[in-house]
Protein backbone atom coordinates (compact mmCIF):
# COMPACT_ATOMS: atom_id res chain seq x y z
CA UNK A 1 0.00 0.00 0.00
CA UNK A 2 0.71 3.56 -0.34
CA UNK A 3 1.95 5.73 2.80
CA UNK A 4 2.75 8.64 4.37
CA UNK A 5 4.19 9.42 7.54
CA UNK A 6 4.46 12.66 9.21
CA UNK A 7 3.98 13.56 13.44
CA UNK A 8 1.03 13.87 14.31
CA UNK A 9 2.07 17.64 16.58
CA UNK A 10 5.05 19.27 17.27
CA UNK A 11 5.64 22.08 19.76
CA UNK A 12 7.99 24.50 19.31
CA UNK A 13 9.17 28.29 20.50
CA UNK A 14 8.43 31.50 19.05
CA UNK A 15 11.97 32.43 17.48
CA UNK A 16 13.35 29.18 17.05
CA UNK A 17 13.51 26.63 14.34
CA UNK A 18 11.80 23.56 13.56
CA UNK A 19 11.81 20.69 11.50
CA UNK A 20 8.55 18.86 10.04
CA UNK A 21 9.41 15.10 8.62
CA UNK A 22 7.73 12.76 6.17
CA UNK A 23 8.12 10.10 4.90
CA UNK A 24 6.81 7.89 2.22
CA UNK A 25 6.44 4.52 0.65
CA UNK A 26 4.38 5.16 -2.70
CA UNK A 27 4.29 3.34 -6.02
CA UNK A 28 6.95 5.45 -7.56
CA UNK A 29 7.33 9.18 -7.17
CA UNK A 30 6.57 12.51 -9.24
CA UNK A 31 6.75 15.17 -6.68
CA UNK A 32 6.37 16.08 -3.15
CA UNK A 33 4.30 18.74 -1.64
CA UNK A 34 3.87 21.02 1.70
CA UNK A 35 1.01 22.73 2.23
CA UNK A 36 0.09 25.35 5.49
CA UNK A 37 -3.57 25.09 7.00
CA UNK A 38 -4.64 27.26 9.81
CA UNK A 39 -7.42 26.13 11.90
CA UNK A 40 -10.56 26.73 10.41
CA UNK A 41 -9.16 27.86 7.06
CA UNK A 42 -7.97 26.25 3.54
CA UNK A 43 -4.94 24.78 3.11
CA UNK A 44 -2.39 26.84 1.30
CA UNK A 45 0.97 25.77 -1.27
CA UNK A 46 3.75 26.43 0.36
CA UNK A 47 6.23 24.14 -1.37
CA UNK A 48 6.66 21.39 -4.70
CA UNK A 49 9.98 19.63 -4.80
CA UNK A 50 10.42 16.71 -7.38
CA UNK A 51 14.61 16.87 -7.58
CA UNK A 52 16.78 16.19 -4.45
CA UNK A 53 18.32 19.24 -2.07
CA UNK A 54 17.20 21.79 0.04
CA UNK A 55 14.71 25.10 -1.78
CA UNK A 56 14.69 27.68 0.44
CA UNK A 57 11.50 30.31 0.37
CA UNK A 58 11.91 32.97 3.29
CA UNK A 59 11.79 31.47 6.16
CA UNK A 60 10.59 28.33 4.65
CA UNK A 61 12.69 25.64 2.74
CA UNK A 62 12.03 22.21 1.95
CA UNK A 63 14.41 19.34 1.46
CA UNK A 64 13.96 16.16 -0.69
CA UNK A 65 15.72 12.79 -0.62
CA UNK A 66 14.00 10.15 -2.82
CA UNK A 67 16.33 7.79 -2.64
CA UNK A 68 15.40 7.81 1.67
CA UNK A 69 11.76 8.22 0.54
CA UNK A 70 11.91 11.27 2.94
CA UNK A 71 11.22 15.11 2.71
CA UNK A 72 11.27 17.67 5.77
CA UNK A 73 10.25 21.54 5.96
CA UNK A 74 11.93 23.67 7.89
CA UNK A 75 10.52 27.03 9.45
CA UNK A 76 12.59 29.72 10.51
CA UNK A 77 12.22 32.23 13.37
CA UNK A 78 9.03 30.91 13.84
CA UNK A 79 6.17 33.49 14.55
CA UNK A 80 2.82 32.86 16.15
CA UNK A 81 1.17 32.91 13.52
CA UNK A 82 3.10 29.53 11.44
CA UNK A 83 0.82 27.67 14.21
CA UNK A 84 -0.91 25.74 12.20
CA UNK A 85 -1.08 22.26 10.21
CA UNK A 86 1.22 20.86 7.88
CA UNK A 87 0.37 18.69 5.18
CA UNK A 88 2.94 16.38 2.94
CA UNK A 89 1.29 15.11 -0.05
CA UNK A 90 3.30 12.86 -2.82
CA UNK A 91 2.35 12.36 -6.81
CA UNK A 92 2.64 8.95 -7.44
CA UNK A 93 3.67 7.23 -10.58
CA UNK A 94 0.13 7.42 -12.01
CA UNK A 95 0.07 10.76 -10.90
CA UNK A 96 -2.17 10.12 -7.99
CA UNK A 97 -2.22 13.00 -5.30
CA UNK A 98 -1.30 10.85 -1.86
CA UNK A 99 -1.73 13.12 1.34
CA UNK A 100 -0.21 12.61 4.85
CA UNK A 101 -2.55 13.20 7.86
CA UNK A 102 -0.60 16.21 8.38
CA UNK A 103 1.46 18.06 11.33
CA UNK A 104 0.14 20.06 13.73
CA UNK A 105 2.43 22.97 14.84
CA UNK A 106 2.21 24.90 18.22
CA UNK A 107 4.00 27.52 18.74
CA UNK A 108 4.70 28.93 22.56
CA UNK A 109 5.68 32.70 23.10
CA UNK B 1 -8.63 34.19 -0.14
CA UNK B 2 -7.18 31.77 -2.82
CA UNK B 3 -9.66 32.46 -4.88
CA UNK B 4 -12.19 29.42 -4.55
CA UNK B 5 -15.57 30.21 -2.49
CA UNK B 6 -17.12 28.14 -1.31
CA UNK B 7 -20.82 27.93 0.61
CA UNK B 8 -22.21 27.25 2.99
CA UNK B 9 -19.11 27.49 5.22
CA UNK B 10 -21.22 25.49 8.38
CA UNK B 11 -23.88 22.96 7.25
CA UNK B 12 -26.18 20.23 10.14
CA UNK B 13 -28.37 18.22 8.42
CA UNK B 14 -30.05 15.32 9.15
CA UNK B 15 -29.61 11.84 7.49
CA UNK B 16 -33.02 12.28 5.56
CA UNK B 17 -32.33 15.43 4.07
CA UNK B 18 -30.96 16.60 0.83
CA UNK B 19 -28.80 19.86 0.28
CA UNK B 20 -26.20 21.10 -1.80
CA UNK B 21 -22.52 22.52 -1.14
CA UNK B 22 -21.39 24.87 -3.91
CA UNK B 23 -17.93 25.80 -4.96
CA UNK B 24 -17.11 28.80 -7.58
CA UNK B 25 -13.22 29.67 -8.30
CA UNK B 26 -11.93 32.77 -10.07
CA UNK B 27 -8.66 31.72 -11.32
CA UNK B 28 -9.58 30.74 -14.74
CA UNK B 29 -8.73 26.82 -13.90
CA UNK B 30 -9.73 23.59 -15.95
CA UNK B 31 -10.11 21.20 -13.17
CA UNK B 32 -11.77 21.05 -9.88
CA UNK B 33 -11.76 18.73 -7.19
CA UNK B 34 -13.92 17.85 -3.64
CA UNK B 35 -12.01 16.22 -0.68
CA UNK B 36 -13.26 15.17 2.48
CA UNK B 37 -11.12 16.29 5.59
CA UNK B 38 -11.92 14.19 8.54
CA UNK B 39 -9.69 15.23 11.94
CA UNK B 40 -6.42 13.14 12.07
CA UNK B 41 -6.77 11.63 9.05
CA UNK B 42 -5.22 12.34 5.23
CA UNK B 43 -7.23 13.94 2.97
CA UNK B 44 -9.46 11.89 1.04
CA UNK B 45 -10.11 12.91 -2.36
CA UNK B 46 -13.79 12.29 -3.52
CA UNK B 47 -14.05 13.75 -7.10
CA UNK B 48 -12.14 15.36 -9.67
CA UNK B 49 -13.39 16.92 -12.63
CA UNK B 50 -11.39 18.48 -15.96
CA UNK B 51 -12.77 20.89 -18.52
CA UNK B 52 -17.01 20.18 -16.74
CA UNK B 53 -15.60 16.23 -17.58
CA UNK B 54 -15.67 14.01 -14.24
CA UNK B 55 -12.16 11.94 -14.94
CA UNK B 56 -12.09 9.94 -11.26
CA UNK B 57 -14.43 8.82 -8.59
CA UNK B 58 -12.67 7.36 -6.10
CA UNK B 59 -15.21 4.73 -5.22
CA UNK B 60 -17.07 7.46 -3.11
CA UNK B 61 -20.77 6.46 -2.14
CA UNK B 62 -23.80 7.12 -4.60
CA UNK B 63 -25.35 9.61 -1.50
CA UNK B 64 -22.56 11.78 -2.53
CA UNK B 65 -23.41 13.09 -6.29
CA UNK B 66 -20.92 15.67 -8.05
CA UNK B 67 -21.98 18.49 -10.59
CA UNK B 68 -20.35 20.59 -12.71
CA UNK B 69 -22.22 22.94 -15.42
CA UNK B 70 -18.94 24.92 -16.46
CA UNK B 71 -15.35 24.85 -15.42
CA UNK B 72 -16.10 28.12 -12.61
CA UNK B 73 -18.26 25.74 -11.07
CA UNK B 74 -18.92 22.87 -8.98
CA UNK B 75 -21.57 21.71 -6.82
CA UNK B 76 -21.50 18.78 -4.08
CA UNK B 77 -25.34 17.17 -4.05
CA UNK B 78 -25.98 15.50 -0.77
CA UNK B 79 -29.22 12.92 0.29
CA UNK B 80 -29.26 9.83 2.65
CA UNK B 81 -26.39 10.90 4.61
CA UNK B 82 -24.77 9.26 7.66
CA UNK B 83 -23.57 10.43 10.50
CA UNK B 84 -19.35 9.02 9.54
CA UNK B 85 -20.27 11.64 6.44
CA UNK B 86 -19.53 14.25 9.16
CA UNK B 87 -16.38 15.68 8.43
CA UNK B 88 -15.21 19.11 6.48
CA UNK B 89 -15.60 19.15 2.81
CA UNK B 90 -13.18 20.93 0.73
CA UNK B 91 -12.96 21.99 -2.87
CA UNK B 92 -9.95 22.87 -4.77
CA UNK B 93 -8.49 24.15 -8.08
CA UNK B 94 -5.96 23.80 -10.46
CA UNK B 95 -4.42 24.79 -13.99
CA UNK B 96 -5.38 21.18 -14.63
CA UNK B 97 -6.13 17.84 -13.81
CA UNK B 98 -2.55 16.47 -13.24
CA UNK B 99 -1.42 16.12 -9.98
CA UNK B 100 1.77 17.93 -10.15
CA UNK B 101 -0.26 21.18 -10.46
CA UNK B 102 -0.48 23.16 -7.45
CA UNK B 103 -4.16 23.40 -5.84
CA UNK B 104 -5.55 26.53 -4.61
CA UNK B 105 -8.33 25.47 -1.81
CA UNK B 106 -11.58 26.39 -0.64
CA UNK B 107 -12.39 27.37 2.87
CA UNK B 108 -14.36 24.29 3.33
CA UNK B 109 -17.69 23.58 4.18
CA UNK B 110 -18.34 21.95 7.66
CA UNK B 111 -20.72 19.38 7.78
CA UNK B 112 -22.48 17.49 10.65
CA UNK B 113 -25.00 15.03 9.68
CA UNK B 114 -27.03 13.89 13.24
Amino acid sequence: GQNIDQPTEMTATEGAIVQINCTYQTSGFNGLFWYQQHAGEAPTFLSYNVLDGLEEKGRFSSFLSRSKGYSYLLLKELQMKDSASYLCAVVDSNYQLIWGAGTKLIIKP
Amino acid sequence: ETGVTQTPRHLVMGMTNKKSLKCEQHLGHNAMYWYKQSAKKPLELMFVYSLEERVENNSVPSRFSPECPNSSHLFLHLHTLQPEDSALYLCASSQDSGASYEQYFGPGTRLTVT
